[in-house]
């Protein structure tokens, strides 16, 4: 089945530096999801991303969905304490990604 | 919005033992769940795929025998690890989809202790 590779593995970041996670995929994507979880809880659902060269934002989270559907991207502004724990991707298959632990220094 | 129900949320038990984790869709009817299993630290990793009145679809390296999952009805679906071992100790999470063109929604998790 499709497989899709998030980099990078971890991510720390000064309160209000930005952040950014990948997910590439050797085959083309009908849609990818996004996902948040924190320490101890289970995947929230994020955004789901369906057309080519689609840019969604979610207040600070911008995501986007490459113009071959193959890659997609989180890019977070502004980092807050809040924003702490693992991004996950997750292509049409429901196969997730390695996840980008992210943590935040305040 | 959706809410799944996962059951237990933790259990210990004694090696050799068989648990049964059930996973509800509570107010919608769920044509398919997946059952993943996640490491400290790790990704999920699918394990199956579970369709309401048909075998579930299992993921290559997963023993069936060993996992065997259950689809009942459009609203539950269970996990049973037979004969547990140490070695099966993790966090089971289910989640349900009602529509396939729609996020699919994650129960709470399992924690698995098998000593």
């Amino acid at each position: 089945g499709q497989q899709v590779m998030q980099i990078p593995q971890y991510q720390h970041v000064q309160e209000g530096e930005d952040f950014t996670t990948y997910c590439n995929s050797s085959t083309t994507l009908s849609n990818i999801q996004w996902y948040k979880q924190r320490p101890g809880g289970h995947p929230v659902f994020l955004i789901q991303l369906v057309k080519s060269g689609e840019v969604k934002k979610q207040k600070r989270l911008t995501f986007q969905f490459g113009e071959a559907k193959k890659n997609s991207s989180l890019h977070i502004t502004a980092t807050q304490t809040t924003d702490v724990g693992t991004y996950f991707c997750a292509g049409p298959d429901m196969r997730f990604g390695a996840g980008t632990r992210l943590t935040v220094k305040p | 919005g959706a809410v799944v129900s996962q059951h237990p949320s933790w259990v210990i038990c004694k090696s050799g033992t068989s648990v049964k984790i059930e996973c509800r869709s509570l107010d919608f009817q769920a044509t398919t769940m997946f059952w993943y299993r996640q490491f400290p630290k790790q990704s999920l990793m699918l394990m199956a795929t579970s369709n309401e009145g048909s075998k579930a679809t299992y993921e290559q390296g997963v023993e069936k025998d060993k996992f065997l999952i259950n689809h009942a009805s459009l609203t539950l679906s269970t996990l049973t690890v037979t004969s547990a071992h140490p070695e099966d100790s993790s966090f089971y999470i289910c989640s349900a989809l009602d529509r396939e063109d729609q996020p699919q929604h994650f129960g709470d998790g399992t924690r698995l202790s098998i000593l």
